[in-house]
């Protein structure tokens, strides 16, 4: 079975922090997203990356960065995190080069800015 | 603009009924289209998947049908249990701009 695993289930940040996400998958799997799902929204992309240290931005990259070093891990960070970041942040994972291949999900991280 | 509708919202239904959530789609040109549940507190997983030329998928219960020319997409239930309580997400795939565009989901509720 593919493995998705998030570092954080739930996440209390302070407004100015630096966050980081951390996501691994196990399946050797190309491509890595990260989202964010907000109420009424849908799961909006904010980074892929398709290559071990290449990335391309989503839709709703402002605020965010990304680095991946190594195939298996995603990192998605707050550089200053602010109020309107909190949401749940998703990461997933699919298998080859094409963005329309079946994507596979982690838990999500629930990340709360006061 | 490429955009994935659900309706409803959110549906609360009795143990044991049937229900259809509805998905339609701007989606320009077209590849595929994805069912997936999400449990609370959970990532989505995948229970369908649909091409063009494909007009109907089952998953167990979950059967899946796909009208290309109306850009419509429904998800049938039968014989629902507790554990359907989730949502679920319609997802399709754009090939010319290989994007993947998300609904809001329907939030189902299947009470005791």
């Amino acid at each position: 079975d593919v493995k998705v695993t998030q570092s954080s289930r739930y996440l209390v940040k302070r407004t100015g922090e630096k966050v980081f996400l951390e996501c691994v998958q196990d399946m050797d799997h190309e491509n890595m997203f990260w989202y964010r799902q907000d109420p009424g929204l849908g799961l909006r992309l904010i980074y892929f990356s398709y290559d071990v240290k290449m990335k391309e931005k989503g839709d709703i990259p402002e605020g965010y960065s990304v680095s991946r070093e190594k195939k298996e891990r995603f990192s998605l960070i707050l550089e200053s995190a602010s109020t309107n970041q909190t949401s749940m942040y998703l990461c997933a994972s699919s298998p080859i080069y094409r963005k329309s291949s079946e994507q596979y999900f982690g838990p999500g991280t629930r990340l709360t800015v006061t | 603009k490429n955009q994935v509708e659900q309706s409803p919202q959110s549906l609360i239904i009795l143990e044991g009924k049937n229900c259809t959530l509805q998905c339609n789609y701007t989606v320009s040109p077209f590849s595929n289209l994805r069912w997936y549940k999400q449990d609370t507190g959970r990532g989505p997983v995948s229970l369908t998947i649909m091409t063009f030329s494909e007009n109907t998928k089952s998953n167990g219960r979950y059967t899946a049908t796909l009208d290309a020319d109306t850009k419509q997409s429904s998800l049938h239930i039968t014989a629902s249990q507790l554990s359907d309580s989730a949502s679920y997400i319609c997802v399709v795939i754009n090939t010319g701009g290989f994007k993947t565009i998300f609904g809001a989901g329907t939030r189902l509720f299947v009470k005791a």
